[in-house]
């Protein structure tokens, strides 16, 4: 049972460059995120998604995309990458699509970008 | 003001030792809370959870949550090395909110 798979584990861009950090879980989880997590800032919620076509903004949705084509996938893409967006990103999936409750949050392993 | 602050230590004890970790919060919707434990270069994974006002124990981990201060607490009891990790509180509205907020994290060495 592999849970949540992030891919890569580690990236580097330039300014303006654009990609896609992917992330697959195998649980059947409706609700799945992305957060990124930076020093002196804790865990921040970028988009999130109830199902697959169903997405929202969090708190920090500027210079991301996201799309639910299916349960299982839920990628991030960056645009135009800038250097503000060096982070570290994590995806995370959670049974139900209910309102957030007391449901355990399933984490990825995280992927580390460097944008210079 | 942030929502919920929490001290990033890093906090440093021997083994053995009881640990008290600590968030406070100022949104009053607050109603479910819970601790996230990340060891370096992992994920998170859920710790503990409460619900409202009250204690819950777990084997040697116990939650507090005092509504009425706005102060959320974890303790370790006989800490161990493994125990090492950075510590994130998390908390939820419940019904009306899809968001979890955390706090920054604090960071626990335990010494053998």
């Amino acid at each position: 049972n592999a849970g949540v798979t992030q891919t890569p584990k580690f990236q580097v861009l330039k300014t303006g460059q654009s990609m896609t950090l992917q992330c697959a879980q195998d649980m059947n989880h409706e609700y799945m995120s992305w957060y990124r997590q930076d020093p002196g800032m804790g865990l921040r919620l970028i988009h999130y998604s109830v199902g697959a076509g169903i997405t929202d903004q969090g708190e920090v949705p500027n210079g991301y995309n996201v799309s639910r084509s299916t349960t299982e996938d839920f990628p991030l893409r960056l645009l135009s990458a800038a250097p503000s967006q060096t982070s570290v990103y994590f995806c995370a999936s959670r049974s139900g699509q209910g309102k957030v409750t007391n449901e355990k949050l399933f984490f990825g392993s995280g992927t580390q970008l460097s944008v210079l | 003001q942030k929502e919920v602050e929490q001290d990033p230590g890093p906090l440093s004890v021997p083994e053995g030792a009881i640990v008290s970790l600590n968030c406070t919060y100022s949104n009053s919707a607050f109603q479910y809370f819970m601790w996230y434990r990340q060891y370096s270069r992992k994920g998170p994974e859920l710790l503990m959870y409460t619900y409202s006002s009250g204690n819950k124990e777990d084997g040697r981990f116990t939650a507090q949550v005092d509504k009425s201060s706005k102060y959320i607490s974890l303790f370790i009891r006989d800490s161990q090395p493994s125990d090492s990790a950075t510590y994130l509180c998390a908390m939820s509205e419940g019904a009306g909110s899809y968001q979890l907020t955390f706090g920054k994290g604090t960071k626990l060495s335990v010494i053998p």
